[in-house]
């Protein structure tokens, strides 16, 4: 158990909706990156932020959008969702200058 | 995009056979780090270098990176059927408290009893 958590473990929503994933960092942890995985495109990074800030911009969609809240605590909203955002969507955590990022268990999307 | 490429994209060995992967990649990096991932689950932090160090041993995992060769490989010694597993590169780069992680494709280790 990495100490990150991701909620909802599944998600099951239809084209053209919007959701939202929440990942919780482990205690003291400051950054927390989004990953995106899929089978064509790999793990992609998504974005990061650090203590409330964004700090790094990867292959987000415009579609998406993610913040941080005062609790350190992360929501990833994707919206307008097509089929192709269907994947495992992971959240880590890291302190702050550290290098070892620490992965949560995913939220696995599907959009039918 | 891609930074790093694993080779091979899968391996099949029998238990007790030492499994090597490689990775490779493009531009110049802070470190690089291993990282495990079992079917659909999240991935696993395994061990990480430094971009001045040469080697390092983790119990049955041993790394390397060549920064000349811009490689690295992985080397689990001993294997056990429970090292079944994806296991990818992936490598860091960005200052301060920016960094992200831009990962390989993954090498599909599976490990026969």
């Amino acid at each position: 158990d990495s100490g990150v958590t991701q909620t909802p473990k599944h998600l099951i929503t239809a084209t053209g909706q919007r959701v939202t994933l929440r990942c919780s960092p482990r205690s003291g942890d400051l950054s927390v990156y989004w990953y995106q995985q899929s089978l064509d495109q790999g793990l992609q990074f998504l974005i990061q932020y650090y203590n409330g800030e964004e700090r790094a911009k990867g292959n987000i969609l415009e579609r998406f959008s993610a913040q941080q809240f005062p609790d350190l605590h992360s929501e990833l909203n994707l919206s307008s969702l097509e089929l192709g955002d269907s994947a495992l969507y992971f959240c880590a955590s890291s302190v702050g200058t550290r290098e070892t990022q620490y992965f949560g268990p995913g939220t696995r999307l599907l959009v039918l | 995009s891609q930074q790093g490429e694993e080779d091979p994209q899968a391996l099949s060995i029998q238990e007790g056979e030492n499994a090597t992967m490689n990775c490779s990649y493009k531009t110049s990096i802070n470190n690089l780090q291993w990282y495990r991932q079992n079917s659909g689950r999240g991935l696993v932090h395994l061990i990480l270098i430094r971009s001045n160090e040469r080697e390092k041993h983790s119990g049955r995992l041993r790394v390397t990176l060549d920064t000349s060769k811009k490689s690295s490989s992985l080397l689990i010694t001993a294997s056990r059927a429970a090292d079944t597993a994806s296991y990818f590169c992936a490598t860091v780069s960005g200052a301060g408290s920016a960094r992200q992680l831009t990962f390989g494709s993954g090498t599909q280790l599976t490990v026969l009893p």
